[in-house]
């Protein structure tokens, strides 16, 4: 079945560090891939798509980009600040009408 | 703006209560689900529903029942609460069609059973 495995956390980074965080996805046809974000006491929100091969999905600054060469939808920010803690998850849905299938999530925190 | 709104924040209930989770949407979306939030485990998708009065099985329902009787209200109800339903529920909407995979969810309930 569909599958994606993100990098464990926690990342701890400094302020103004470049950040990646690691996502890949087993699935069978073309998913679609998300990532979602969750800041502390709330809900998990969308924070960006690509919905095909090169496809590249941009918001607040992060992005990433749907290889489907190395099945990989890795996110990154170049200048990460406090605000960015939170929890990332990454997510993909297939063209059928199953629901998104999520990473288990990596805990971001930035220090000042 | 979407609003997914959770019944309560946090809860507390004892072995063997009927718990009952509540859940409204204010955008008219068809699909609502319910996961479980745990630590090391990620999101668990414990029930899903495509339409008023439909559900489906998600990865972990046991224990667990859900009612959907109007399209904008989704209950997951707990039948005999156990300590190790003790979690963060969230509850998440999305529409149909091409926007059926973006979820809106809300804030949560954390519940613990004692």
């Amino acid at each position: 079945g569909n599958s994606v495995t993100q990098m464990e956390g926690p990342v701890t980074l400094s302020e103004e560090a470049f950040l990646t965080i690691n996502c890949t996805y087993t699935a069978t046809g073309y998913p679609s891939l998300f990532w979602y974000v969750q800041y502390p006491g709330e809900g998990l929100q969308l924070l960006l798509k690509a919905t095909k091969a090169d496809d590249k999905g941009s918001n607040k600054g992060f992005e990433a980009t749907y290889r489907k060469e190395t099945t990989s939808f890795h996110l990154e920010k170049g200048s990460v600040q406090v605000s960015d803690s939170a929890v990332y998850f990454c997510a993909l849905a297939d063209s059928g009408n199953t629901p998104l299938v999520f990473g288990k999530g990596t805990r971001l925190s930035v220090i000042a | 703006d979407v609003k997914v709104t959770q019944s309560s924040r946090y809860l507390v209930k004892r072995t063997g209560e009927k718990v009952f989770l509540e859940c409204v949407q204010d955008m008219d979306h068809e699909n609502m689900f319910w996961y479980r939030q745990d630590p090391g485990l990620g999101l668990r998708l414990i029930y899903f529903s495509y339409d008023v009065k439909m559900k489906e099985k998600g990865d972990i329902p046991e224990g667990y029942s859900v009612s959907r009787e109007k399209k904008e209200r989704f209950s997951l109800i707990l039948e005999s609460a156990s300590t190790n339903q003790t979690s963060m529920y969230l509850c998440a909407s999305s529409g149909s069609g091409d926007l059926k995979n973006i979820q809106y969810f809300g804030a949560g309930t954390r519940l613990s059973v004692l």
